[in-house]
């Protein structure tokens, strides 16, 4: 079983600054992405960034980059430049590869952009 | 790609009720899954569809619930003789038949059982 593990539970930043949110994960498989998805206050959850295991290159969109260790079973998202619109809970979440299953979320941390 | 719709956004219901939940996923998704989240907490995973079939289930999905997608496009999530530990946010998603495939979330369906 994965289990993904999010220690932060609520941040502050402020606005034009950058943060990094944490997130490690527990896994037997070899293979497999790992993602970060953002929930708005009472608005849908949408990706954010995501990175395949395999890849050692860590991704990066815009103002939103990830920190993937593969071997300390990390994957940290910074946000660069904060918004006030970057307000949301922040989820992480993991799924092997060549399953057509559920993703396994983390808890969240709720991340707060203020002026 | 007007996203995932979910009906209703919100739902009151006594206990002992039952209740239905209905997701529209995007259209070429062929994916179709369900989550529940509770105050605190990350999504859940409760069961998913690949076109009409149900093929994975979670133990979290106990016999009083029951999901469907009849014809491959929309589902439904009935919920019977429903129990206070049910009050949840209800939340569909879809993704194409890719693994990779990142899904697209609706906005849920809180539900309040009292």
């Amino acid at each position: 079983a994965q289990t993904v593990t999010q220690s932060q539970p609520e941040m502050s930043v402020q606005e034009a600054e950058t943060v990094t949110l944490s997130c490690t994960y527990d896994t037997s498989e070899n293979n497999y992405y790992l993602f970060w998805y953002k929930q708005p206050p009472s608005r849908q959850m949408i990706l954010v960034i995501r990175q395949e295991a395999y890849k050692q290159q860590n991704a990066t969109e815009n103002r939103f980059s990830v920190n993937f260790q593969k071997a300390a079973k990390s994957f940290s998202l910074k946000i660069s430049d904060s918004q006030l619109g970057d307000t949301a809970m922040y989820f992480c979440a993991f799924i092997p590869t060549g399953t057509a299953s559920k993703l396994t979320f983390g808890t969240g941390t709720r991340l707060q952009v203020t002026l | 790609d007007t996203g995932v719709s979910q009906n209703p956004r919100h739902k009151i219901t006594k206990r002992g009720q039952n209740v239905t939940f209905r997701c529209d996923p995007i259209s070429e998704h062929n994916r179709l899954y369900w989550y529940r989240q509770t105050l605190g907490q990350g999504p859940e995973f409760l069961t998913y569809f690949q076109n009409e079939a149900q093929l994975e289930k979670s133990r979290l999905l106990s016999d009083r619930f029951s999901a469907e997608r009849p014809k491959g496009s929309f589902s439904t999530l009935e919920i019977q003789r429903t129990e206070q530990g049910d009050s949840a946010m209800y939340l569909c998603a879809s993704s194409r038949a890719a693994y990779n495939s990142p899904l697209h979330f609706g906005n849920g369906t809180r539900l309040t059982v009292t």
